[in-house]
C-alpha cells in the first residue's frame, strides 16, 4: 500500500501568478482535505472532496480551488497568488463510510512547501 | 465553532524523563479527538485518537492521552522520552456530523535533550 505523495515538494512563484499543487491519494480512498499550515502554526482546513465533489469549505476566498480526480489524486488550484498564501500546503486522504461522517483517519503527505516573492 | 488550545509552545525535557502536552478544546457539540506528531521536513502522523468508551486511549510509540470531558482536556503522555520523540505535535478535534475536518492547535514543540 502507497502512502499519500504530493508534488512539487517546493515552489516558487511571484505574487499575481497562479499555480497548481497535486496530491495523490492512498489507492481506495474517497475522500482528500487540503490544509495549510503557515511557519510556526497548526494545519488549516481549507476544502474536503468527497467522491469528487466538494464537502466542505474551511474559511479561505474562492480563488482556492480544487478537484478530485476518480484516479485518486487531486489538486489545489490558488489564483491571484499573495504573499500570505506562503505556506506548507497539506493534503490528506482517507476512507470514509459517508460525508458527514467525523472520525475516519486522515493519511496526510508530505507536503508542499509554497514560497511567493 | 470549535477550538483548540495548545497551552505550551515549546517544552523542553532530558531523555527517559516523563512529558505532558496539553491540549484543551471548545466546543458546544460533541467531538472527537486526535494526536498528531510532525517530524522536520514531513507530513502529520497520528499518534492516537479517542472517539468513545474508555477515557484511556494508547497510541504508537509509547504515547496515551487521557480524555477529560469536565476539563474539556486531552493531554498527551508519554512515561519516558527518547531522543527521537523530538517532533512538533498537534492536538486536532472534530465534531460530531461534521465531517473529516479537523481544526488543529497551534503545536506544541518538543525538544528532547540528553
Amino acid at each position: 500500500e502507497t502512502g499519500v505523495t504530493q508534488s512539487p515538494t517546493h515552489l516558487i512563484k511571484t505574487r499575481g501568478q497562479q499555480v497548481t499543487l497535486r496530491c495523490s491519494s492512498q489507492s481506495g480512498h474517497n475522500t482528500v482535505s487540503w490544509y495549510q499550515q503557515a511557519l510556526g502554526q497548526g494545519p488549516q482546513f481549507i476544502f474536503q472532496y468527497y467522491r469528487e465533489e466538494e464537502n466542505g469549505r474551511g474559511n479561505f476566498p474562492p480563488r482556492f480551488s480544487g478537484l478530485q480526480f476518480p484516479n485518486y489524486s487531486s489538486e489545489l488550484n490558488v489564483n491571484a497568488l499573495e504573499l500570505d498564501d506562503s505556506a506548507l500546503y497539506l493534503c490528506a486522504s482517507s476512507l470514509t463510510i459517508a460525508a458527514a461522517s467525523s472520525t475516519d483517519t486522515q493519511y496526510f503527505g508530505p507536503g508542499t512547501r509554497l514560497t511567493v516573492l | 465553532a470549535q477550538s483548540v488550545t495548545q497551552l505550551d509552545s515549546q517544552v523542553p525535557v532530558f531523555e527517559e524523563a516523563p512529558v505532558e502536552l496539553r491540549c484543551n478544546y471548545s466546543s458546544s457539540v460533541s467531538v472527537y479527538l486526535f494526536w498528531y506528531v510532525q517530524y522536520p521536513n514531513q507530513g502529520l502522523q497520528l499518534l492516537l485518537k479517542y472517539l468513545s468508551g474508555s477515557t484511556l486511549v494508547k497510541g504508537i510509540n509509547g504515547f496515551e492521552a487521557e480524555f477529560n470531558k469536565s476539563q474539556t482536556s486531552f493531554h498527551l503522555r508519554k512515561p519516558s522520552v527518547h531522543i527521537s520523540d523530538t517532533a512538533e505535535y498537534f492536538c486536532a478535534v472534530t465534531f460530531t456530523g461534521g465531517g473529516n475536518k479537523l481544526t488543529f492547535g497551534t503545536g506544541t514543540q518538543l525538544k528532547v535533550e540528553l
